[in-house]
């Protein structure tokens, strides 16, 4: 099955560092990936939407300066948040569909996640 | 604008008990629907899917949906759950032309021994 590998699960930085969280697709190619962030008992809320080779739409209220996206080939994307800060610390939540079947359909598969918490 | 949502933020059910999500969308078209259950600390794992065709789908671990159009709901169904179903239980819909996912507020789901 397709299956989204997000690294690294948990990072803990100083405020005022930059952060990199990657997501990649390992057996398929990912044309569109997802950026979702997640606060405690709360759902998930779309950042992003990146595809490959072009830049990045960012959904309302999402500073795009702080929260970088690339995704530069059919199997990588980054988030890198920078300048972190307190308030940023969430779990981070990949997605991508597969070019190939979930173009029509809009079937995501999803990254486990990462842990960011900012001292 | 799409919408979903999940009126029940928190169940609890006996183990062995049924048990039953509800999930209401708003979305002008056809949609694609979606049931994803997330352990803690974990990613998103889909566990049924409906595009079209046959109203009622199966899913993984013994779970199942039926989208009913004239009531713009896609509730998801469990005849007799496990204590490992304990999880958080997300109802999504897609648009299947833009590929995003807006996701219901989530239930959370606490099963009793």
């Amino acid at each position: 099955g397709a299956v989204v590998s997000q690294h690294p699960s948990w990072v803990i930085c100083k405020s005022g560092t930059s952060v990199k969280i990657e997501c990649r697709s390992l057996d398929f190619q990912a044309t569109t990936m997802f950026w979702y962030r997640q606060f405690p008992k709360q759902s998930l809320m779309l950042m992003a939407t990146s595809n490959e080779g072009s830049k990045a739409t960012y959904e309302q209220g999402v500073e795009k300066d702080k929260f970088l996206i690339n995704h530069a080939s059919l199997t990588l994307s980054t988030l890198t948040v920078t300048s972190a800060h307190p308030e940023d610390s969430s779990f981070y939540i990949c997605s991508a569909r597969d070019g190939k079947t979930g173009g029509y359909t809009g079937e995501l598969f999803f990254g486990e996640g990462s842990r960011l918490t900012v001292l | 604008a799409q919408s979903v949502t999940q009126p029940d933020i928190h169940i609890t059910v006996s183990e062995g008990a049924s048990l039953e999500l509800r999930c209401n969308y708003s979305y002008g078209a056809t949609p694609y629907l979606f049931w994803y259950v997330q352990s803690p600390g974990q990613g998103l794992q889909l566990l049924l899917k409906y595009f079209s065709g046959d109203t009622l789908v199966q899913g993984i671990k013994g779970f199942e949906a039926e989208f009913k159009r004239s009531q713009s709901s896609f509730n998801l169904r469990k005849p007799s759950v496990h204590w490992s179903d304990a999880a958080e239980y997300f109802c999504a819909v897609s648009s299947g032309n833009t590929g995003k996912l807006i996701f219901g507020q989530g239930t959370t789901l606490q099963v009793k021994p």
